[in-house]
């Protein structure tokens, strides 16, 4: 297993476009978590998905923001009529269930809306 | 909305010198945890301490934990350039579903 990978590392979108992350978890690991990372501050939790369930979601995903992960396995997000103010870095992690385990994070996909 | 903390936002030092990096956080954890992250790149998880430990080591890596004072520090000794890195607390809330939430981060620089 080569970690957790995201696909595109790059997207540069104009404003009002849709988008869509692809995240390729661990494949033991049953939690994958999306967080959305700005310049010069830490990750911000998105969403979590336990095998296939979305278990929470965080206030900043707004009614544009929409994720899944069918069959438990891949996830996806899709942003839908991108503004300016999405550009960052998104990134996705995954975990196993039980236990005190770390994270594996993916390298992110950065997102520019122009 | 960030829990955590870290102290100072920036921290510049020549290599074999120690870096301490400190967290504080606001509500009961489960555990937190220390990242790294070079620039531009995704998270690496380096250390994770229980809510019930006071002390963990890994290698060049020194982290404590006082619940009391809700607070953290982490510890590089013997620093080294390729240490310039930003680096994040993490902390898993209790009660929650093992969510992490991050701080702002410390932004280290390494000098050789």
């Amino acid at each position: 297993d080569t970690g957790v990978s995201q696909d595109p590392r790059h997207k540069i979108t104009k404003r009002g476009q849709n988008v869509t992350f692809r995240c390729d978890p661990i494949s033991e690991h049953n939690r994958l978590y999306w967080y959305r990372q700005t310049l010069g501050q830490g990750p911000e939790f998105l969403t979590y998905f336990q095998n296939e369930a979305q278990l929470e979601k965080s206030r900043l995903l707004s009614d544009r923001f929409s994720a899944e992960r069918p069959k438990g396995s891949f996830s996806t997000l899709e942003i839908q009529r991108t503004e300016q103010g999405d550009s960052a870095m998104y990134l996705c992690a995954s975990s196993p269930t039980r236990g005190d385990y770390g994270y594996t994070f993916g390298s992110g996909t950065r997102l520019t809306v122009v | 909305s960030q829990q955590g903390e870290e102290d100072p936002q920036a921290l510049s030092i020549q290599e074999g010198e120690n870096a301490t990096m400190n967290c504080s956080y606001k509500t009961s954890i489960n555990n937190l945890q220390w990242y790294r992250q070079n620039s531009g790149r995704g998270l690496v998880h380096l250390i994770l301490i229980r809510s019930n430990e006071r002390e963990k080591h890994s290698g060049r890596l020194r982290v404590t934990l006082d619940t009391s004072k809700k607070s953290s520090s982490l510890l590089i000794t013997a620093s080294r350039a390729a240490d310039t890195a930003s680096y994040f607390c993490a902390t898993d809330v209790s009660g929650g579903y093992n969510k992490l939430i991050f701080g702002a981060g410390t932004r280290l620089a390494v000098h050789p």
